[in-house]
């Protein structure tokens, strides 16, 4: 079945970095465009970035461009999301997730989601 | 990139319908047809309940259903269910997605 497991979560000190890892199965990966979706404790959900099929493009939430870095490998099936210089406020699950349909150029919907993996930026 | 606006919790009880605002701006759910509706169950990851503005995946019930005036869109659920209890977010395209911040439903 069509599944998404996220990983590489953890504790990280303000300013610090960390790669989620993102492993796909189950649907042609590299015909569908990724995100990365987050949502603080108690909060709301936070989209943070999409990739092309193809890591052509990728486009970001303001509140992350230029520390956080989307990118995938298709060969491995895995999508990741690298953060640096972290900030308390990152601190959030983070899901990735399927775009709806294939080809697609621009982020549109999310119709699978992982499971999340944790992210706690805290001293 | 601000957030799209929904009522902070909607109640009603089984076998009524509700309906939950979402308005944005014309950069984003007044400029495009992609508008979608997110359900999400405490602990649990969202599911995608309506697309492009009016739209459900398969699977998905016919008591949801979407729709759009201006810069609002809406979400009703006809048939209120018991497990129809849940946050539901909308979601819009505008170069890049903006969610918005989140309705809580009560089913009494």
């Amino acid at each position: 079945q069509v599944q998404l497991v996220e990983s590489g979560g953890g504790v990280v000190q303000p300013g610090g970095s960390l790669r989620l890892s993102c492993a796909a199965s189950g649907f042609t990966f590299s015909s569908y465009g990724m995100h990365w979706v987050r949502q603080a404790p108690g909060k709301g959900l936070e989209w943070v970035a999409f990739i092309r099929y193809d890591g052509s493009n990728k486009y970001y939430a303001d509140s992350v461009k230029g520390r956080f870095t989307i990118s995938r490998d298709n060969s491995k099936n895995t999508l990741y999301l690298q953060m640096n210089s972290l900030r308390a406020e990152d601190t959030a699950v983070y899901y990735c997730a399927k775009d709806f349909l294939e080809w697609l150029l621009y982020p549109r919907y999310m119709d699978v989601w992982g499971k999340g993996t944790t992210v706690t930026v805290s001293s | 990139q601000s957030a799209l606006t929904q009522p902070a919790s909607v109640s009603g009880s089984p076998g009524q319908s509700i309906t939950i605002s979402c308005t944005g701006t014309s950069s984003d759910v007044g400029g495009y047809n992609y508008v979608s509706w997110y359900q999400q169950h405490p602990g649990k990851a969202p599911k995608l309940m309506i697309y492009d503005v009016s739209n459900r995946p398969s699977g998905v019930s016919n008591r949801f259903s979407g729709s759009k005036s201006g810069n609002t869109a809406s979400l009703t659920i006809s048939g209120l269910q018991a497990e129809d209890e849940a946050d539901y977010y909308c979601s819009s395209y505008t170069s890049s997605v903006v969610f918005g911040g989140g309705t809580k439903l009560t089913v009494l």
